[in-house]
C-alpha cells in the first residue's frame, strides 16, 4: 500500500481556471510536501506543512498557490488562476521520521 | 542556498557492470541523505537512504556517505537495462525540505 496517494493524475486547465490537487497520505504522518518538477527539470520544493500549518515555503509558492488539510486527512495544493508556466509535475510527499515518501504525482498540463 | 550537485549524464554502462552515481552537497548541517529512481513521467522512489558515514548495502545497492568531504554516492551492482533512469541525490536537515539535485541519467546498455 503505498504511503501517499494523489489526486487526479492528470488534469488539463484553462490558463485562468484554479486547480485543486489532493494527496491522502497514511495517517500519523505529520509533515508534508509540495514539490512540482517541470517537464525535464528538477524536483523543486514549494511548502511544507507541519501541524496543519505551514512550516516553510519556497519562493515559488507565493499568493497564487495555498495548502490545507481541511478534514484531518486530505491535504490539499490549490492553484488560482493557473499559468501556462504553472504545467508540471506535482508530487506530495510525507515525512515518516525515517524517510520521505513520494506520492505518484499529479501531471497539471495548463493550456 | 543549499546546493545538490550531480553530473547530469547520461552515465553509460553495460550490462552487468557496476554503475557509479556521485552526488556532493553544501550544506554541512545536512542530517539525512536519500537516492530516488525516476522514470521518465513517474514519481520519484526511493532506493536507499543513509545517516551515518560509511556503506549502506541494499541488494544490489550500496550508499556511501562521506560527512568530512560532504559526498554521498550510490553504486549500482550488476547493472540491469531496467535500472536505465534518472537517480536523484537528495538532501536534508531532518523534518526540513528536501532539496533535490539535478539528477544523473543512467542509461545500461545491454
Amino acid at each position: 500500500e503505498p504511503e501517499v496517494t494523489q489526486t487526479p493524475s492528470h488534469q488539463v486547465t484553462q490558463m485562468g481556471q484554479e486547480v485543486i490537487l489532493r494527496c491522502v497520505p497514511i495517517s500519523n504522518h505529520l509533515y508534508f510536501y509540495w514539490y512540482r518538477q517541470i517537464l525535464g527539470q528538477k524536483v523543486e520544493f514549494l511548502v511544507s506543512f507541519y501541524n496543519n500549518e505551514i512550516s516553510e515555503k519556497s519562493e515559488i509558492f507565493d499568493d497564487q498557490f495555498s495548502v490545507e488539510r481541511p478534514d484531518g486527512s486530505n491535504f490539499t495544493l490549490k492553484i488560482r488562476s493557473t499559468k501556462l508556466e504553472d504545467s508540471a509535475m506535482y508530487f506530495c510527499a510525507t515525512d515518516t521520521g525515517d524517510t520521505i515518501y513520494f506520492g505518484e504525482g499529479s501531471w497539471l498540463t495548463v493550456v | 542556498q543549499k546546493e545538490v550537485e550531480q553530473n547530469s549524464g547520461p552515465l553509460s554502462v553495460p550490462e552487468g557492470a557496476i554503475a557509479s552515481l556521485n552526488c556532493t552537497y553544501s550544506d554541512r548541517g545536512s542530517q539525512s541523505f536519500f537516492w530516488y529512481r525516476q522514470y521518465s513521467g513517474k514519481s520519484p522512489e526511493l532506493i536507499m537512504f543513509i545517516y551515518s558515514n560509511g556503506d549502506k548495502e541494499d541488494g544490489r545497492f550500496t550508499a556511501q556517505l562521506n560527512k568530512a568531504s560532504q559526498y554521498v554516492s550510490l553504486l549500482i551492482r550488476d547493472s540491469q537495462p531496467s535500472d536505465s533512469a534518472t537517480y536523484l541525490c537528495a538532501v536534508t536537515g531532518g523534518y526540513q525540505k528536501v532539496t533535490f539535485g539535478t539528477g544523473t541519467k543512467l542509461q545500461v546498455i545491454p
